[in-house]
């Protein structure tokens, strides 16, 4: 198993431009998150879902979007780019049906370093 | 949500035992307590986790206390790869919003001295 997966490994952007960051897990996990963490400081989150095609807004949700057409990815998105969106942004899963497991035992990707100039 | 607290940093000689310390006073009684460390420049990784009794698994143990607002991760052999910050999170499983959400703080920065 791969695990947590996460696409580009690192970025960077000048304001106003866009990107999407790619999470995949192959855990067969019900649950996906995304989380940011600025230098010093813990994880944030940003959206989550509980589901295929369901999403929900986190701490700091501004100037993101998220998407889960599938089961197991789960799509960041940044329409327009700032420079306070300068961070590591972390992706996280948890909970199958089949093989259980807690809610919030969460299993984390590697992380993407975005830098926007 | 509950509070914690933990220590800023931590130091340890390599292959001794280590003490992490934290305090949640204001724990609710279903929430469950979490422990996840970050290695450098990686994601957090979850490490152990308990209600009221204390546990073992391969990786560390957990000691709560019996009023439950506070508790100790122990690392019973410290090695340079357990240098990482360590994390003590409150968390409720169930489907309700925000039961499911962890919330970071610092945590405790931890370096293991050769």
């Amino acid at each position: 198993n791969a695990g947590v997966t996460q696409t580009p490994k690192f970025r960077v952007l000048k304001t106003g431009q866009s990107m999407t960051l790619l999470c995949a897990q192959d855990m067969n996990h019900e649950y996906m998150y995304w989380y940011r963490q600025d230098p010093g400081m813990g994880l944030r989150l940003i959206h989550y879902s509980v589901g295929e095609g369901t999403t929900a807004k986190g701490e700091v949700p501004d100037g993101y979007n998220v998407s889960r057409l599938k089961k197991q990815n789960f799509l960041l998105g940044l329409e327009s780019a700032a420079p306070s969106q300068t961070s590591v942004y972390f992706c996280a899963s948890s909970y199958s049906r089949n093989s259980g497991g807690r809610t919030d035992t969460q299993y984390f990707g590697p992380g993407t370093r975005l830098t926007v100039l | 949500d509950a509070k914690t607290t933990q220590p800023n940093s931590m130091e340890s000689n390599e292959e001794e035992p280590v003490h992490l310390p934290c305090n949640h006073s204001t724990i609710s009684g279903t929430d469950y307590i979490h422990w996840y460390r970050q290695l450098p420049s990686q994601g957090p990784e979850y490490v152990i986790h308990g209600l009221t009794s204390n546990v073992n698994n391969r990786m560390a143990s957990l000691a709560i206390a019996e009023d439950r607002k506070s508790s100790t991760l122990i690392l019973h052999r410290a090695t340079l790869r357990d240098a990482a910050v360590y994390y003590c999170i409150p968390g409720r499983e169930g489907s309700g919003a925000g039961s499911y959400q962890l919330t970071f703080g610092k945590g405790t920065k931890l370096s293991v001295i050769p």
